[in-house]
């Protein structure tokens, strides 16, 4: 499968600073990758998808002027989050998908501590 | 849009014995059915997939079954192992995105 590295894998961070997160595809060129977040003891849910060159796609009830989402390249993606607030903190996990085979793989995540 | 369900959201089994998970899911348009594996504090690990065209997958002690009648898919795992211990989610791929089951936490005991 495809390999994924994530930048950092755990930042602790003040109240109202921003955090820029990134998301390396190591082996294959990727259109399309996406951004999860992940709270304790619960399920992924998808934040975005991130498309090379263009403007990401968000899903409903995911503020986009707070967290941006830039994919200036076919490895890299990158999440920032804005004014980071104690309920941002979470775990962020991107993953990029094999198009041809729809497998979709996932980064080792990066656990936000905001204070 | 696609709504999965998973259950059961936790299941203990002696090392040996054999686990199932099982998922529903709503959009009969889903075509790719994926399972991953999560361990604490880290990201998913995709262990068996199945498509739509399949009714079977097997992979040494894992198998998907998937039944697009009745809209569900199962995780077979036999012979455990304590390192099968973690998350398990399931997930149905609908208009090009992924969406997940709750997870099942399995502790294969010793």
């Amino acid at each position: 499968g495809a390999v994924v590295s994530q930048h950092p894998s755990r930042v602790i961070c003040k109240s109202g600073t921003s955090v820029k997160i990134e998301c390396r595809s190591l082996d294959f060129q990727a259109t399309t990758m996406f951004w999860y977040r992940q709270f304790p003891k619960q399920s992924l849910m998808l934040m975005a998808t991130s498309n090379e060159g263009s403007k990401a796609t968000y899903e409903q009830g995911v503020e986009k002027d707070k967290f941006l989402i830039n994919h200036a390249s076919l490895t890299l993606s990158t999440l920032t989050v804005t004014s980071a607030h104690p309920e941002d903190s979470s775990f962020y996990i991107c993953s990029l998908r094999w198009a041809a085979y729809n497998e979709q793989f996932f980064g080792p995540g990066t656990r936000l501590t905001v204070l | 849009g696609e709504n999965v369900e998973q259950h059961p959201s936790t299941l203990s089994v002696q090392e040996g014995d054999s686990a199932v998970i099982k998922c529903t899911y709503s959009d009969s348009a889903s075509n790719y059915f994926p399972w991953y594996k999560q361990e604490l504090g880290k990201g998913p690990q995709l262990i068996i997939d199945i498509r739509s065209n399949v009714g079977e997958k097997k992979d040494q002690r894992i198998a998907v079954t998937l039944n697009k009648t009745a809209k569900h898919f199962s995780l077979h795992i036999t012979e455990t192992q304590p390192e099968d211990s973690a998350v398990y989610f399931c997930a149905a791929l609908s208009n090009y995105k992924l969406t997940f089951g709750k997870g099942t936490l399995l502790t294969v005991n010793p």
